[in-house]
């Protein structure tokens, strides 16, 4: 069966870098597009990206570019995002979440996140 | 970037009672909409996708409409595993936003 599973809950203090692995498992990692999900306590869900497992290409939604880096592992089937000069304010749950293509039209196909991964905490405090 | 606004942004309801949500594109995202449920502590889960299809495993009591600019969630008959977020999402074009949330609690 399809997983994601991501790696534990980290404390970083303000300027500190964190890396966040969502582990793949129960499908062909490079046939999926892989998206981070952030969303800060008690609020709603911010799409930062994507990356693309087959060619290695990410992209950035505005606000996330700079210090959010996007990276794969693909003999371990695994996504990575790693946060640089963290901020306070980048106190969040981070998740993984694959897309899923459906209802394509030539190249054009909507998109919904099939699978999630169970959720990263980065708290960011001194 | 297309902007999602959902209302309301919180409910209360009773067990067996019917609620509706509804999404409002900020464009025509045709029937480029997701909608997903979110339980405390864990991640979202997709629960209708181009605006009105069911995701395999979902109860029947879930039903999504709407095309172009507006969209509704429904769910009928709530049940107590029923309480929990929801969550509107655009698929028509980059960035991938997602509405602001509407949480469903128990009156």
């Amino acid at each position: 069966q399809v997983q994601l599973v991501q790696s534990g809950s980290e404390l970083k203090e303000p300027g500190a870098s964190v890396d966040v692995s969502c582990k793949t498992s129960g499908y062909t990692f490079s046939a999926y597009i892989m998206n981070w999900v952030r969303q800060a306590p008690g609020r709603g869900l911010e799409w930062m990206g994507s990356i693309n497992p087959n060619t290695g290409n990410p992209t950035y939604a505005q606000g996330f570019t700079g210090r959010f880096v996007f990276s794969l592992d693909t003999s371990v089937s695994t996504a990575y995002l790693q946060i640089s000069g963290l901020k306070s304010e980048d106190t969040a749950v981070y998740y993984c979440a694959r897309t899923l293509d459906f209802y394509c039209v030539g190249s054009s196909c909507q998109k919904r996140f099939d699978y999630w991964g169970q959720g990263a905490l980065v708290t960011v405090s001194s | 970037d297309i902007q999602m606004t959902q209302s309301p942004s919180s409910l209360s309801a009773s067990v067996g009672d019917s609620v509706t949500i509804t999404c409002r594109a900020s464009q025509n995202i045709y029937t480029y909409l997701n909608w997903y449920q979110q339980k405390p502590g864990k991640a979202p889960k997709v629960l209708i996708f181009g605006a009105s299809d069911l995701q395999s495993g979902v109860p029947s009591r879930f039903s999504g409409s709407g095309s172009g600019t507006d969209f509704t969630l429904t769910i009928r008959s709530l049940q107590p595993e029923d309480f929990a977020a929801y969550f509107c999402q655009q698929s028509y074009s980059v960035p991938l936003t997602f509405g602001g949330g509407t949480k469903v609690e128990i009156k």
